[in-house]
């Protein structure tokens, strides 16, 4: 079956640095990739939508300038947490579709927790 | 107004018992889908069950069954002879639109749900 591939699974990252979680669909193409984020015992959260080859469509509320997302091929989306601060501690997780086999279910990497001292 | 509804924030269901876990949606579109997703502690999203809006029958899975009632715009989740491995988060979630489209999910808050021996 189809498998979205997140890294790493867990960083621990010191304030102000950036940190790079990479999200690859394996054995599908995906050209949209959505990233959600997940606060302890809430719900997720769609951050952004990644588009291969334009610009990611950002919810409102989160900021484009702090979480860069790229998406430069059709099995490959970044999302780069900029100048990270404690706030930004949080589980972020990437999912995608198979859209060539018009599959329904929306696959979901294995997250990515972050802790920002 | 919240696109899914989960009221249950934790049930308890005795092992081997069926347990159902409530859903509600609100949409005007006429197509949409309706999805169950499993997250164990590991944050994993395992998906369970689909269902379309223009599917008849309410659809099954193994040990999980989906109670769609469309003029209620309800889609619980019945899980039959719980497992001790069932205990987990559980999250109703919701597509809008064509299932050609590319949307992203919605979510509910979701349940915990705890299987006791």
């Amino acid at each position: 079956g189809a498998v979205v591939s997140q890294h790493p699974s867990r960083v621990i990252c010191k304030s102000g640095t950036s940190v790079k979680i990479e999200c690859r669909s394996l054995d599908f193409q995906a050209t949209t990739m959505f990233w959600y984020r997940q606060f302890p015992k809430q719900s997720l959260m769609l951050m952004a939508t990644s588009n291969e080859g334009s610009k990611a469509t950002y919810e409102q509320g989160v900021e484009k300038d702090k979480f860069l997302i790229n998406h430069a091929s059709l099995t490959l989306s970044t999302l780069t947490v900029t100048s990270a601060h404690p706030e930004d501690s949080s589980f972020y997780i990437c999912s995608a579709r198979d859209q060539v086999l018009a599959r329904e279910k929306l696959f979901f990497g294995s997250g990515t927790q972050l802790s920002v001292l | 107004a919240q696109k899914i509804t989960q009221t249950q924030p934790g049930m308890f269901v005795q092992e081997k018992e069926a347990v159902t876990l409530d859903c509600t949606y609100d949409t005007s579109d006429p197509s949409y889908g309706l999805f169950w997703y499993k997250q164990p502690s590991s944050g994993e999203m395992i998906f369970l069950i689909y269902q379309g809006s223009y599917d008849q029958q309410n659809a099954t899975e193994g040990r999980y069954s989906l109670n769609f009632q469309k003029a209620r715009k309800s889609a619980n989740l019945v899980i039959s002879a719980s497992q001790l491995g069932d205990s987990a988060m559980y999250f109703c979630a919701m597509r809008e639109g064509r299932r050609e489209g590319n949307t992203p999910l919605v979510f509910g808050k979701g349940t915990r749900l705890s299987v006791i021996a």
